[in-house]
């Protein structure tokens, strides 16, 4: 596609509940990251795709996030158990081969609210 | 620890001013350095990418340089208007392939 897509833009979960985003990077890029921005502040890094390769989820906050790329496309970050702490919005990238020439393409984000 | 610092946090301006907003870097061997803007409930929209060999870039009234040594970065917004009211982001990329970003700096241009 021309542009990182991310679904759902809003998200609403009660204490408790899982929550699945996902992200539709554009086409060809084989880099993949999630971002996590919480209000007034820039963005985390969570973890990063190679294509299917989780090659870093040291940013992932604790073992209730879970995030996969199985056929090194569309990606899916999920969370377990969601707690208030959770609320902010996730934010997905991608990028052309790594060779640190690229820039990143960030998608709009999914505004999660966990109540 | 690699930090990325933007100063000020925020800053109101007159339409038809320049200005100039800054990041600064704890460490100075890095991969590039991306400008962002961001709007209220919006993705990231890149600006401006400078790679650790170039000393600036240019994309129409948007300047951004680069001084590696000094670790900092500033963008200069040419005859201000009031769309160019948004958040704006610094984020570098060092060893790790991930960006780390500043808190950015909230504009508010001023019919």
């Amino acid at each position: 596609g021309a542009g990182v897509s991310q679904s759902p833009r809003y998200k609403v979960a009660k204490r408790g509940q899982d929550v699945a985003l996902r992200c539709d990077p554009i086409s060809g890029h084989v880099s993949l990251f999630w971002y996590q921005q919480a209000l007034g502040q820039g963005p985390e890094f969570l973890t990063y795709f190679q294509n299917e390769a989780q090659l870093d989820k040291s940013g992932l906050p604790s073992d209730r996030f879970f995030a996969e790329r199985p056929e090194g496309s569309v990606s899916t970050l999920k969370i377990q158990r969601t707690q208030q702490e959770d609320s902010a919005v996730y934010l997905c990238a991608s990028s052309r081969p790594d060779r640190g020439h690229y820039g990143y393409t960030f998608g709009s984000g999914t505004r999660l609210t966990v109540v | 620890k690699q930090e990325v610092t933007q100063i000020p946090a925020a800053l109101s301006v007159p339409e038809g001013e320049n200005l100039v907003l800054n990041c600064s870097f704890t460490d100075s061997a890095i991969y590039n350095l991306q400008w962002f803007r961001q709007d209220p409930g919006k993705g990231l929209t890149s600006l401006l990418l400078i790679q650790s060999s170039q000393r600036e870039q240019t994309s129409g009234r948007l300047n951004a340089s680069l001084d590696k040594s000094s670790g900092r970065s500033t963008l200069y917004i040419a005859a201000s208007q009031p769309g160019d009211s948004a958040t704006y982001l610094c984020a570098v990329r060092w060893g790790r392939r991930a960006l780390t970003f500043g808190s950015g700096t909230r504009l508010q241009v001023q019919p």
